[in-house]
């Protein structure tokens, strides 16, 4: 079975622009969650979707945004980018019951200068 | 918000030593999930746990869902250099609107010396 797959897995932005990023869960998974980790705040929780609709969303400004799809792919933007928005942003994937464990992709890795 | 501490925050041991760490929270949790990260990739689950006072081993590695819910400690045995890595432990509220949020700790810096 495949695992959760994110592209791109690297890439490389200016101060002022805007990026999308995207995850196609496991087959079978209908919840994908985004974190953004950093070196020095760890591992946030940006949102989660379920079902195309957002059911969970931590504590990011409104540059941050997602959606997911029918097929459960789920995309994330983050507009008028800054520097601080360098990190690593990981998808996760769950089949969206209460407590489900949560499989991650590697990641994309995303540098603003 | 919720908090969770995890320490040692690294470790720096030998082959074939025993390894411990731990994870305590603010509030009460109903999840705890134990992850390993290598370099440039995303965490890998190791160990769920759903219920106070459990204990689940994985091959060498244990962890165990404290009994005031609000901890939880995972060990490694004889410990071999692809132990190296970041370990996370994560949290979770039950229901409410917390399906996929997970808090996480800060992780724990592992470095295993052949």
């Amino acid at each position: 079975k495949a695992g959760v797959t994110q592209t791109p897995r690297y890439l490389i932005k200016t101060r002022g622009q805007q990026v999308t990023l995207s995850c196609s869960p496991i087959s079978g998974h209908r919840s994908v969650s985004w974190y953004q980790q950093t070196p020095g705040q760890g591992l946030q929780f940006l949102f989660e979707y379920f079902s195309e609709t957002q059911r969970n969303k931590g504590n990011f400004p409104g540059r941050f945004s997602g959606r997911q799809f029918s097929n459960s792919r789920s995309e994330m933007n983050v507009s008028t980018l800054e520097l601080g928005d360098s990190a690593l942003y990981l998808c996760a994937s769950s089949l969206g019951q209460i407590g489900g464990e949560l499989f991650f992709g590697e990641g994309s890795r995303l540098t603003v200068l | 918000g919720q908090q969770l501490n995890q320490s040692p925050q690294s470790m720096f041991i030998q082959e074939g030593e025993d390894v411990s760490m731990n994870c305590t929270s603010s509030s009460i949790f109903n999840t705890w999930l134990w992850y390993k990260q290598d370099p440039g990739e995303g965490p890998v689950l190791l160990i769920a746990l759903y219920k106070a006072g459990e204990l689940t081993s994985n091959g060498r590695l244990t962890a165990q869902f404290g009994i005031t819910r609000k901890d939880s400690f995972l060990n490694i045995s004889a410990s071999i250099p692809s132990d190296v890595g970041i370990y996370f432990c994560a949290g979770r509220n039950a229901g409410g609107t917390s399906y996929g949020k997970l808090t996480f700790g800060q992780g724990t810096i592992l470095t295993v010396h052949p």
